[in-house]
């Protein structure tokens, strides 16, 4: 079946430090990927979507390259802002939308 | 202002009530998914319509039901609640039923069962 895995958190990193999550998956076929934030009390907010492989995503600053041979999608961002403090989901959609388990950033002045 | 509106915001009820939940997609979005966002089980895909027909169904419990009706707003009905059904439950819209298509998420209800 369809599913995603993304590195657990919480990361806490000092503003301008570089980020990475990670994310897999596993789909039949040729599914589409996303990157979500979820700011607190809020719903989630597209931040970056890639539909085929080698399609690279890019929103605000983050950056997700859509990587078919290890079947990953890893979030990067070259230097975060203490407004990028969130929870990030790593999403698959083929046939219907499943989400990761989330990720918890904080960013520290 | 991701322009999908859920009603109502939080909602406290106890166990064995029924409750409906109320979503307005974005103008001219054709889809309306369901959510359930809980700290054990993270987000859940529950059920998806497209233009007033059910296209996806995915761990929707037999006590929840749900509908979209003409004007393509959609109501979630829980009933028989249990203390574990405590959780957000979002709405999200696109404007069609395809899988590349950007979901936009409300809100958000927060439902309490005591």
């Amino acid at each position: 079946g369809n599913s995603v895995t993304q590195m657990e958190g919480p990361v806490t990193l000092s503003e301008e430090a570089f980020l990475t999550i990670n994310c897999t998956y596993t789909a039949t076929g040729y599914p589409s990927l996303f990157w979500y934030v979820q700011y607190p009390g809020e719903g989630l907010q597209l931040l970056l979507k890639a539909t085929k492989a080698d399609d690279k995503g890019s929103n605000k600053g983050f950056e997700a390259t859509y990587r078919k041979e290890t079947t990953s999608f890893h979030l990067e961002k070259g230097s975060v802002q203490v407004s990028d403090s969130a929870v990030y989901f790593c999403a698959l959609s083929n046939n219907d939308m499943r989400f990761g388990a989330g990720t918890r950033l904080t960013v520290k002045p | 202002d991701s322009g999908v509106t859920q009603t109502p915001k939080h909602l406290i009820t106890a166990t064995g009530q029924r409750v409906t939940l109320r979503c307005s997609p974005r103008s001219g979005d054709l889809s309306v998914y369901w959510y359930q966002q809980s700290l054990d089980q993270g987000l859940q895909f529950l059920i998806q319509y497209y233009n007033g027909e059910e296209r996806a169904k995915g761990n929707i419990l037999e006590r929840f039901s749900a509908q979209q009706f003409p004007d393509l707003h959609s109501e979630l009905n829980l009933s028989s609640l249990e203390l574990g059904d405590s959780a957000l439950y979002f709405c999200a819209s696109s404007a069609t039923s395809g899988g590349t298509d950007t979901q936009y998420f409300g809100p958000g209800t927060r439902l309490t069962v005591l």
